[in-house]
């Protein structure tokens, strides 16, 4: 079983919609990352948390320690939205900013 | 402030030879982390140094695989007498310090062996 666990694998939407992804961990952890991964492109760090709720925008993230599950919403969704969402957490016993992944999320945001 | 750069962002190698795949930390960033992404799979970590040192060489291969972060130039992935199933995604992050520091990554380099 992966240490870092995501849902939904695929999401497809419509614009304008509110969208939730989920990620649950089975680790103590300092820290844990949101980043957003465009199809042939680098990886871009939305948020980090180690605790509560943290809003960019559209976008917010909520992060639940004593659950170990955080949540990724996009409000009003936008087909530029499209692209990979990964959890990824900074484990608690590990050397610097090390990071440990989710498989990701492959969301589409439809016109 | 220019981000973390990598080069190249896409490279083609035969099966045998080298690939050399290159990351320059932001400024002011004295820890380097490389990950593999390979194709369908989710990242995962192979190393992490800082200047002139491997703190953690836990996810890296135990063979052909060697990394280095000099006092001077940028962090050098090396890999030997490459296979097919070192194509992947290669990503290197950087941060300033140890604790709670964001996460900066690469474009990536795209490796890819025919």
């Amino acid at each position: 079983k992966n240490e870092v666990e995501q849902s939904p694998q695929n999401l497809t939407a419509q614009e304008g919609e509110f969208i939730t992804i989920n990620c649950s961990y089975s680790v103590g952890i300092s820290a844990l990352h949101w980043l957003q991964q465009h199809p042939g492109g680098g990886i871009v760090s939305l948020f980090m948390l180690s605790s509560g709720k943290k809003k960019h925008g559209r976008l917010i993230a909520t992060i639940n320690i004593q659950e170990k599950h955080s949540s990724l919403h996009i409000t009003a969704s936008h087909p530029r939205d499209s692209a990979v969402y990964i959890c990824a957490v900074r484990r608690q016993e590990t050397s610097g900013s090390r990071l440990t992944f989710g498989e990701g999320t492959q969301l589409t945001v439809n016109p | 402030n220019a981000g973390v750069m990598q080069n190249p962002r896409h490279l083609v190698r035969r099966r045998g030879q080298e690939a050399r795949l290159r990351c320059s930390p932001m400024k002011g960033h004295s820890h380097v982390y490389w990950y593999r992404q390979l194709p369908e799979e989710g990242l995962k970590f192979m190393v992490y140094l800082q200047k002139e040192n491997i703190i953690d060489e836990s996810g890296m291969p135990k063979e052909r695989f060697s990394a280095e972060f000099p006092k001077e130039g940028p962090s050098i992935l090396r890999i030997q007498q490459v296979v097919r199933g070192d194509s992947a995604a290669y990503f290197c992050a950087s941060s300033p310090q140890l604790g709670q520091a964001e996460a900066f990554f690469g474009q990536g380099t795209r490796l890819t062996v025919v």
